[in-house]
């Protein structure tokens, strides 16, 4: 089993719906919780940053972390086009060493 | 300012050649990671470095993978005899006193 699952889609939206996104973990020593986007041959860049549970926002973006479940999510309101891409969840156990999911490859359609 | 930057952006090379990989951090940035991206795979932990101290090496999957940091900046990853099962996208990323910023990757293909 990985230490973190994450569902590869692909996941495909009209423009303006939500998206969600979420991964799973079986570490609880993990302590931060990221979201990374990851547009088509190009280098992961930093979308959400979390420590504690709960929710985080930032502009159309909304991080869920619940670690009595073991559970992350990612919200996307009101999707664009430009949101395509394929999103990463990862976590940190205070080493500094990510582990991360597999990815989910989003399509937004306009 | 500049960030991660990696070179070449593309290695096509034959089995059983060595092939290097350079990455150049963010100025300043103390600790340099590589990761190696399968397809349709995550990231996979490589190396990862941290100012002067002994680098950590757990995640190189085999003895032909090394990688050295000259200076506290640029860091180097070599393959040796490179095999088709080590064709992936290997990113560096750095961290200053936050989290780890990526570079765009080195596509290597081994034929």
């Amino acid at each position: 089993q990985k230490e973190v699952e994450q569902d590869p889609g692909p996941l495909s939206v009209p423009e303006g719906a939500i998206v969600s996104l979420n991964c799973t973990y079986s570490n609880s020593a993990f302590q931060y919780f990221m979201w990374y986007r990851q547009y088509s041959r190009k280098g992961p860049e930093l979308l959400m940053y979390t420590y504690s549970s709960g929710n985080k926002e930032d502009g159309r973006f909304t991080a869920q972390v619940d670690k009595s479940s073991k559970y992350i999510s990612l919200f996307i309101r009101d999707s664009q086009p430009s949101d395509s891409a394929t999103y990463l969840c990862a976590m940190d156990r205070n080493d500094y060493k990510l582990s991360f999911g597999a990815g989910t490859t989003v399509t937004v359609r306009a | 300012g500049a960030g991660v930057s990696q070179s070449p952006s593309n290695k096509v090379t034959e089995k059983g050649k060595d092939v290097e990989l350079r990455c150049d951090p963010i100025s300043g940035h103390t600790a340099l990671y590589w990761y190696r991206q399968s397809l349709g795979q995550g990231l996979e932990f490589l190396i990862y470095f941290q100012g002067n101290s002994a680098p950590d090496k757990s995640g190189l999957p085999s003895d032909r993978f090394s990688a050295e940091r000259t200076g506290g900046s640029v860091s180097t990853l070599t393959i040796q005899r490179t095999q088709q099962e080590d064709s992936a996208v290997y990113l560096c990323a750095s961290r200053g006193t936050g989290t780890q910023y990526f570079g765009p990757g080195t596509r290597l293909t081994v034929l």
